[in-house]
């Protein structure tokens, strides 16, 4: 059975950085499209990243040069480093296993994610 | 960048009911289009791929149209659990896009 946790939200004071991660279970990581999206408090879904099996990575404009998705092997866990956090950025961040092309078809419960001084 | 816009913002049925939910994308996506369903608390699940292929388990009341720049979601029949929020997306491009969402409530 896929299973998809988060980890390593918190509050943070902005231009401070988070890594979030992602334990993955039922499933190999390396060998699947992994992907970020975050939705604010009360508003709709944002994707924010994405990684693929060959390596190759995507983010948003939003966050470009800011975040980095990477994932250890040996750990079967996805990550998100996020440095220069804006009060923007604030939001549960999900992740999600691609499956039918670029669609997210299984996610994690989330974790939230505050910037505030 | 591809904006999906969904309508309506909300809408209020009741069970039993059948009902339409409309995205648009601002340029063609041909089929790249999913929907999901989110319920208050709870992560976001796949509904339909393709525009038109349920995900596994979805039940067969919902369906999906459309190819290009107009897409529809179907319930042919309205159950309680179906109460939630709905998303399009597009995976046409990057940046993949979701719409703003559509409340389905209880009338």
């Amino acid at each position: 059975e896929v299973h998809l946790v988060e980890s390593g939200g918190g509050l943070v004071q902005p231009g401070g950085s988070l890594r979030l991660s992602c334990a993955a279970s039922g499933f190999i990581v390396s060998g699947n499209y992994m992907s970020w999206v975050r939705q604010a408090p009360g508003k709709g879904l944002e994707w924010v990243s994405t990684i693929y099996s060959g390596g190759d990575t995507y983010y948003a404009d939003s966050v470009k040069g800011r975040f980095t998705i990477s994932r250890d092997n040996s750990k079967n866990t996805l990550y998100l480093q996020m440095n220069s956090l804006r009060p923007e950025d604030t939001a549960v961040y999900y992740c999600a296993r691609g499956v039918f092309g670029g669609t997210f078809g299984y996610w994690g419960q989330g974790t939230l994610v505050t910037v505030s001084s | 960048e591809i904006v999906m816009t969904q309508s309506p913002a909300t809408l209020s049925m009741s069970p039993g009911e059948r009902v339409t939910l409309s995205c648009r994308a601002s340029q063609s996506v041909s089929t790249n289009l999913a929907w999901y369903q989110q319920k208050p608390g709870q992560a976001p699940r796949l509904l339909i791929y393709g525009a038109s292929t349920r995900a596994t388990g979805i039940p067969a009341r919902f369906s999906g149209s459309g190819s290009g720049t107009e897409f529809t979601l179907t319930i042919s029949s309205l159950q309680s659990e179906d109460f939630a929020v709905y998303y399009c997306q597009q995976y046409q491009n990057w940046p993949y896009s979701f719409g703003q969402g559509t409340k389905l409530e209880i009338k």
